[in-house]
């Protein structure tokens, strides 16, 4: 049974449009992230958080809005796409008590192509 | 800031031919070590880490051990098998929040001998 699910698992958006990604884990996991993967950069943080009701940038955040509501959920939130922002989007949780040692679990990735 | 450099792109060997990733890293502190392996459709997951100098990871057959004089963490592999199709990402922890930086991924392409 999968823990990290992410949804819509695709998605076609328009520029300039409003842009939700959501994300739900069943881990019970304190700390979840998101990131974004382009062919020739890996992945890369946009945004994380260690607790419900707050968020931290990333390396990438320009561009993105994130939101925290629980423990479990964790979304980002593009207010205006932009053709740049096409890409695969990955939220991953982890637990914070392992400190830099954590193993991150990763949802299956949620594809966003910009038109 | 941090950083990853690993082998770019992809290395196409032949089934039991020995893999070598390299990978690089620059990191304030001292960094938690990882590879990730991630599958058509799915998202990375853990393939093994490393948080102490000279101390080697391992599963599935694949290794690294982590060095500190070199700043390496080479991912190797005596016979690769069709089933390592896939692409590996080598990434390290040293901030807050145990957040990851990665490198931009090698794809391993075995092929027929």
């Amino acid at each position: 049974e999968a823990a990290v699910t992410q949804s819509p698992r695709s998605k076609v958006a328009v520029t300039g449009g409003k842009v939700t990604l959501s994300c739900h884990q069943t881990n019970n996991h304190d700390y979840m992230y998101w990131y974004r993967q382009d062919t020739g950069h890996g992945l890369r943080l946009i945004h994380y958080s260690y607790v419900a009701d707050s968020t931290e940038k990333g390396d990438i955040p320009d561009g993105y809005k994130a939101s925290r509501p629980s423990q479990e959920n964790f979304s980002l939130i593009l207010e205006l796409a932009s053709l740049s922002q096409t890409a695969v989007y990955f939220c991953a949780s982890s637990d914070g008590d392992w400190g830099n040692y954590a193993e991150q679990f990763f949802g299956p990735g949620t594809r966003l192509t910009v038109l | 800031g941090d950083s990853v450099t690993q082998t770019e792109g992809q290395v196409a060997l032949s089934e039991e031919d020995f893999l070598t990733i390299h990978c690089n890293y620059s990191a304030s502190g001292y960094p938690t070590l990882f590879w990730y392996v991630q599958y058509p459709g799915e998202g990375p997951q853990l393939l093994f880490r490393a948080s102490r100098d000279k101390e080697k990871g391992s599963s599935r057959g694949f290794e690294a051990t982590y060095d500190k004089g070199t700043t390496s963490f080479h991912l190797r592999k005596a016979s690769v098998q069709e089933s390592d199709s896939a692409v590996y990402y080598c990434a390290l922890s040293a901030g807050f929040a145990s957040a990851l930086t990665f490198g931009s991924g090698t794809k391993v392409i075995p092929c027929l001998p």
